[in-house]
């Protein structure tokens, strides 16, 4: 199975800042990287998906990048909307493991 | 409205059985995989199963395959997910999302229900 490793787990911002949340995986998946966004409460939903490519209605300032084991999602200025927990998912074998999330807290 | 919708869910004593459903609307359900996630209270997100839009071709996580089983009913636009032998650690609400595969094959969740919750204890 591929395992999917975040870091950081929890991260602490303020409204305004940037911020990078990291997926590793340890074995090569190319470009099947799936990024979803979780509110507590709620249903994952899904932000960018094949590494880099945006969900129709996602807001601009998130962004992804990365290919083969390396991957990253970007927040380029944080709302009060995005404090949410975020999983990374990879997509290119099953079992389509999910990372452990990295819940984003105001700080 | 484009929608997933849950249920089943409930009570279990450990041993015992359940089985979910999800109904699809708004989207023309027998053109989708599907696939069945869960969470446990507090955890990670942890892929369970998915199944083709003809049902022919099914796949489980090696930890579930034996005691789950994912079927379809293409003509009442629904999703099943059939559940036995069930322990404590299956306890999780469980989501039931859509496949969306894109121009090469890929598994992308990009539609998923509100989840129904499966506890699992005497």
């Amino acid at each position: 199975d591929t395992q999917m490793t975040q870091s950081p787990l929890s991260l602490s911002a303020s409204v305004g800042d940037r911020v990078t949340i990291t997926c590793r995986a340890s074995q090569r998946i190319n470009s099947y990287l799936n990024w979803y966004q979780q509110k507590p409460g709620e249903a994952p939903k899904l932000l960018m998906y094949a590494g880099s490519r945006l969900q129709i209605g996602v807001p601009s300032r998130f962004s992804g990048s990365g290919y083969g084991t390396d991957f990253t999602l970007t927040i380029s200025s944080l709302q009060p909307e995005d404090f949410a927990t975020y999983f990374c998912q990879q997509s290119y074998s099953t079992p389509h493991t999910f990372g452990q999330g990295t819940k984003l807290e105001l700080k | 409205q484009v929608q997933l919708v849950e249920s089943g869910g409930g009570l279990v004593k450990p041993g015992g059985s359940l089985r979910l459903s999800c109904a699809a609307s708004g989207f023309t359900f027998s053109d989708f995989y599907m696939t069945w996630i869960r969470q446990a209270p507090g955890m990670g997100l942890e892929w369970v199963s998915y199944i083709s839009d003809n049902g022919y071709t099914i796949f489980f996580a090696d930890s579930m395959k034996d005691r789950f089983t994912i079927s379809r009913d293409n003509a009442k636009n629904s999703l099943f997910l059939q559940m036995k032998s069930l322990r404590a650690e299956d306890t999780a609400t469980y989501y039931c999302a859509r496949v969306f595969r894109g121009g090469r094959g890929d598994f992308i969740f990009d539609l998923w229900g509100p989840g129904a919750l499966v506890t699992v204890s005497s």
